[in-house]
């Protein structure tokens, strides 16, 4: 059974730092693309990032390009999203998702809550 | 970057409905890599629908979608209770990825 299980998600003042992490489990997880979206407070899907299967290509939304960072460690069947110079408008529930063109499996999401 | 527009914001229908969701893009998504998600509150998203027109593993076939080139459609044959949530449509044809904003399906 394909897990994805996010950690990290908490309470963090603006223009700080915090490091997701996503723990992936039921697959092969060096041979799939990896996402992270994220989810304001009753608002809708925003992808934030993607990173292909080796860790070589990243991409990300204009909106936090910068100031975040995507990584993954096979060898831990880990996905990471790192955040800097975090902003009141990065509070959200980010989801780690594999790719298969589509996003086939999402994980249950971290809450991120940027306030002072 | 293409901006999906779905409509309407909120459907409100009634169990055993047929309910027809609409997601529009603004340019072209390519060879229909146009997915569909539902997303109940409290849950992450569930795909439903991807290549526009096939239903992802476990599906009910009473969910079907159609469409290319600009226009997709989110067809939910019969309503069953447990159908009313957020749908969403997404584009995967071109970087960066992006969704529709999403519309909410309630219960009249």
């Amino acid at each position: 059974e394909v897990q994805l299980v996010e950690s990290g998600g908490g309470l963090v003042q603006p223009g700080g730092s915090l490091r997701l992490s996503c723990a992936a489990s039921g697959f092969t997880f060096s041979s799939y693309w990896m996402h992270w979206v994220r989810q304001g407070p009753g608002k809708g899907l925003v992808w934030v990032s993607r990173i292909n299967s080796d860790g070589s290509r990243t991409s990300y939304a204009d909106s936090v390009k910068g100031r975040f960072t995507i990584s993954r460690d096979n060898a831990k069947n880990t996905l990471y999203l790192q955040m800097n110079s975090l902003r009141a408008e990065d509070t959200a529930v980010y989801y780690c998702a594999r790719d298969y063109g589509d996003i086939d499996y999402w994980g249950q999401g971290t809450l991120v809550t940027v306030s002072s | 970057e293409i901006v999906l527009t779905q409509s309407p914001g909120t459907l409100s229908l009634s169990p055993g409905e047929r309910a027809t969701l609409s997601c529009r893009a603004s340019q072209s998504v390519s060879s229909s890599y146009l997915a569909w998600y539902q997303q109940k509150p409290g849950q992450a998203p569930r795909l439903l629908i991807y290549g526009a027109s096939s239903r992802a593993t476990g599906i009910p076939d009473r969910f079907s979608g159609s469409g290319s080139g600009t226009d997709f459609t989110l067809t939910i044959s019969r309503l069953e209770p447990e159908d009313f949530a957020v749908y969403y449509c997404q584009q995967y044809g071109n970087s960066p990825r992006s969704f529709g904003q999403g519309t909410k399906l309630e219960i009249k």
